[in-house]
């Protein structure tokens, strides 16, 4: 079955700290793969996609996400958390073969960042 | 670019009665949208795939008669609560892929909360 698993409902972590959040997922075909973000009451912002080629993605507001196949993960990763990062973050992965377009989300993770 | 609206963002309505919401891609041309359906503290739930020009494509459980979706054109595509009750209470996000990007990327809008009473 299809299916992207995000282990962590909720991380805080201090302003300033690195944070890393784990995606791992479940797919028969080889997937686009994305994070996205949420802020209180509204829609979702992308910040990075991976397709193809370099494992290692750059985002924006500076966060970048590893793709590992071996692991089946694609954990998003910042080094240095700022206040306004505190959100709710989705994993999301697709088909390359565009079966729709359609996008399996994970559960989602909120972050909230300490002073 | 790439920008997605949806209009009301928020709207309260009384129980029997119907409401209309709007998704629209500002700066680029989406034959497919998708409709999502998110409770407090959950994730997204697929509920329709909108493709322009054509029926829309339900999700298992979602009842097509209640949840009309329109996509009558490139930018635009509506969803209507049909006799809404509270249950259908809830905030509704639409996303919309741009159809030169491909690759499947999804672009979303703000949301509207619904609120039936």
């Amino acid at each position: 079955a299809q299916s992207v698993t995000q282990p962590d409902i909720h991380i805080t972590v201090s302003e300033g700290a690195s944070l890393e959040l784990r995606c791992n997922y479940s797919y028969g075909a080889t997937p686009y793969l994305f994070w996205y973000v949420q802020s209180p009451g509204q829609g979702l912002q992308l910040l990075l996609k991976y397709f193809s080629g370099d494992t290692l993605v750059q985002g924006i507001k500076g966060f970048e996400a590893e793709f590992k196949r071996s692991q089946s993960s694609f954990n998003l990763r910042k080094p240095s958390v700022h206040w306004s990062d505190a959100a709710e973050y989705f994993c999301a992965v697709g088909a390359v073969y565009n079966q729709g377009g359609k996008l399996i989300f994970g559960q989602g993770t909120e972050l909230s960042v300490k002073p | 670019g790439a920008v997605v609206s949806q209009h009301p963002s928020w709207v309260i309505c009384k129980s029997g009665t119907s409401v209309k919401i709007e998704c629209r891609s500002l700066d680029f041309q989406a034959t497919t949208m998708f409709w999502y359906r998110q409770f407090p503290k959950q994730s997204l739930m697929l509920m329709a795939t909108s493709n322009e020009g054509s029926k829309a494509t339900y999700e298992q459980g979602v009842e097509k008669d209640k949840f009309l979706i329109n996509h009558a054109s490139l930018t635009l595509s509506t969803l209507t609560v049909t006799s809404a009750h509270p249950e259908d209470s809830s905030f509704y996000i639409c996303s919309a892929r741009d159809r030169l990007a491909g690759s499947g990327t999804q672009y979303f809008g703000p949301g509207t909360r619904l609120t039936v009473l």
